[in-house]
């Protein structure tokens, strides 16, 4: 059974940049998408992007200019980076599984909640 | 981008009592690509159905996705206890992907 478990700092100062990383276990990371999405009260569920095991990725265009998605295999890990975040980023960050044939998400971290305050 | 609106907003029932949850999209949704997730408090979102109408492993029969284009529905024949909880509705047919802002399944 594929696992994954979201790491972060919990805490983010407005400006700064967030750092997530997902690690996978259970299963090997090739031939899949792994994914972000984020959960907050005011905006509900929004994904923020993919990446393909070979490092191929894919933003959702309303946060492409802050968004970068990093895989490493050798560890099973994927990362997310948030650039110049604000009180608006605070959320419940999840990392998925994209499934193989269609794109829905079928595997899901229990999430990281992130903070951002001064 | 496509706009899920998922009705009501809240639905309250009586153990037993049928639940039937609308999700209508902003456009038609391509190749049949909608999912419906639960989620419980504290817990990540699980899916159930994908490609409208296709239970996940291990999903019971009482849960049931219908509809085409741009209406969609997630029947819960005989809700269970455990069924009480938020579903939402997802879209992956046209990016970005998107979801509905959820329906919370209460009890009576």
């Amino acid at each position: 059974q594929v696992q994954l478990q979201e790491s972060g700092p919990g805490l983010v100062k407005p400006s700064e940049t967030l750092s997530l990383t997902c690690t996978v276990s259970g299963g090997s990371m090739s031939r899949y998408y792994w994914s972000w999405i984020r959960q907050s009260p005011g905006k509900g569920l929004e994904w923020i992007g993919y990446i393909y095991y070979s490092g191929n990725t894919y933003y959702n265009p309303s946060l492409k200019s802050r968004v970068t998605i990093s895989v490493d295999t050798s560890k099973n890990q994927f990362s997310l980076k948030l650039s110049s975040v604000t009180a608006a980023d605070t959320a419940v960050y999840y990392c998925a599984r994209v499934n193989y044939y269609e794109s829905y998400f079928e595997y899901w971290g229990q999430g990281s909640l992130l903070t951002v305050s001064s | 981008e496509i706009v899920l609106t998922q009705s009501p907003g809240t639905l309250s029932l009586s153990p037993g009592e049928r639940a039937t949850l609308s999700c209508r999209a902003s456009q038609s949704v391509s190749r049949s690509y909608l999912a419906w997730y639960q989620q419980k408090p504290g817990q990540a979102p699980r899916l159930l159905i994908y490609g409208i109408s296709s239970r996940a492993t291990g999903i019971p029969d009482r849960f049931s996705g219908s509809g085409s284009g741009t209406d969609f529905t997630l029947t819960i024949s005989r809700p269970e206890p455990e069924d009480f909880a938020v579903y939402y509705c997802q879209q992956y047919g046209s990016s970005p992907w998107t979801f509905g802002q959820g329906t919370k399944v209460e009890i009576k």
